[in-house]
């Protein structure tokens, strides 16, 4: 199947810092999402992204469709307690999605 | 509008034993997804129904893995018998076609 390289595969921040975190993959996409997930819940979709190029912001959240259609990223600004959870990227093809291995992200207050 | 239901939240077996987990979809979704996560790896693919017909099964692990879905609607995902590598976190998911919204999981434990 299609992989997904996602990183970094953790990250410990302080409150108030902006994240980064990508997802690249060898094969191209129709769409790119962005999914959270806090203990004991299923991932909650984020950000959804149908255009090469697009950019697209929920909040503090900003997500990018690579031009190439083989990379997505996305930024928090300005992070705060509430944003610890594990992210993850997923590439829609045909009728599959594909998963990252997700970013851990911990917030130091 | 109710999201996606699993159920049970959490289940423990003793290898060889069967489970049979329980996923209801979004009402008027067609797509309906099984997916599995080991701890600290990715979210695998298992199976994708359109409505009752399986359209891909390609990620089911063997044919101790059954999974149906009745009428178009709920599905359900037998494992028999279990195995410890059977572990994990399983997740349905529903699909419009373009976004996908995931049930909170169950959580397998094969001992």
């Amino acid at each position: 199947g299609q992989q997904l390289n996602q990183s970094p595969q953790s990250m410990f921040i302080q409150e108030g810092e902006d994240v980064s975190m990508n997802c690249t993959s060898s094969s191209i996409f129709n769409t790119w999402l962005w999914y959270k997930q806090e203990p004991g819940e299923g991932p909650v979709l984020l950000i959804a992204l149908y255009k090469a190029g697009e950019l697209t912001s929920n909040g503090r959240l900003t997500a990018q469709f690579g031009i190439t259609r083989k990379d997505s990223f996305l930024n928090i600004s300005a992070s705060i307690p509430s944003d610890v959870g594990i992210y993850f990227c997923a590439g829609h093809f045909g009728n599959q999605f594909y998963f990252g291995t997700g970013t851990s992200l911990t917030v130091i207050p | 509008e109710a999201g996606v239901t699993q159920f049970p939240s959490h289940s423990v077996i003793e290898k060889g034993q069967t489970v049979t987990l329980r996923c209801d979809p979004i009402s008027g979704h067609d797509n309906l997804y099984w997916y599995r996560r080991v701890m600290g790896k990715e979210i695998k693919f298992l199976l994708h129904f359109v409505k009752e017909s399986k359209q891909d099964e390609s990620g089911m692990p063997n044919n101790r893995f059954l999974a149906e879905r009745t009428g178009g609607t709920y599905s359900t995902l037998k494992v028999q018998p279990a195995e410890l590598e059977d572990s994990g976190v399983y997740f349905c998911a529903s699909s419009d076609g373009y976004e996908q919204y995931f049930g909170p999981g169950t959580r397998l434990t094969v001992t």
